[in-house]
């Protein structure tokens, strides 16, 4: 799987967007971009996913560049319970063979009151 | 929300005892996965199952094991547990064909004493 790359912490004002990088500039065609965040002693939640396209939930955004070596996750109004570790990670496919996810250290948000 | 249940939330114990983490979930996922956390680190996989009587070892040694008799449970077991094995223990589940979209359980502060 494409390593990631992502800053180990970062501050954001209440309110504010958020926008989260992650590098990942050894992936793949057929690989997506997953991200997920973990609150304090919570297990991870999955955010969303994509694969070249830009995607948006109820959750965030994901702008994913031309050349997939790169993408940010955008929390539009970040909040004080947004305030968590967010992992960005590269899996191959669908139901690979190896399913497994491998997470990073991530990028510790702290969102500033 | 997730349907995926741990228990205990907490458990302290001595050196020595036999433990079991339970770990359920309640929407018919195949695959089911143990994650082992230590505080501010990596989430590393230790155990995996893709369907019932199916269990694999992940990338990080582990000395518990796990079992998949039904579906929807998904224990680990410590024959003796020791200190090094105090971590914090994370449950997860996904179905087959919906990617790496995960659903973790709040997971099991185990401490041995």
């Amino acid at each position: 799987d494409a390593k990631t790359t992502q800053p180990p912490s970062m501050d954001c004002a209440e309110g504010r967007a958020a926008n989260l990088p992650c590098n990942h500039s050894t992936i793949s065609g057929n690989e997506y971009v997953y991200w997920y965040r973990q609150i304090h002693s919570q297990g991870p939640q999955y955010i969303i996913h994509g694969l070249k396209n830009n995607e948006t939930n109820e959750m965030a955004s994901l702008i994913i560049t031309e050349d997939r070596k790169s993408s940010t996750l955008i929390l539009p109004h970040a909040t004080l319970r947004d305030t968590a570790v967010y992992y960005c990670i590269v899996r191959v496919g669908h139901g690979g063979a190896t399913n497994k996810l491998i997470f990073g250290t991530g990028t510790l948000l702290a969102v500033q009151p | 929300e997730a349907d995926i249940y741990q228990t205990p939330r907490y458990l302290v114990i001595g050196t020595g005892k036999k433990i079991t983490l339970e770990c359920s979930q309640t929407m018919g996922h195949d695959k089911m996965y143990w994650y082992q956390q230590d505080p501010g680190m990596e989430l590393h996989l230790i155990h995996y199952s893709y369907g019932v009587n199916s269990t694999e070892k992940g990338d990080l040694s582990s000395e518990s094991t796990v079992s998949r008799i039904r579906t929807e449970h998904f224990p680990l077991t410590l024959e003796s547990a020791r200190p090094s094995h105090t971590s914090q223990y994370l449950c997860a589940s996904r179905i087959t064909g919906e990617g790496e979209k995960l659903f973790f359980g709040s997971g099991t502060q185990l401490s041995v004493l």
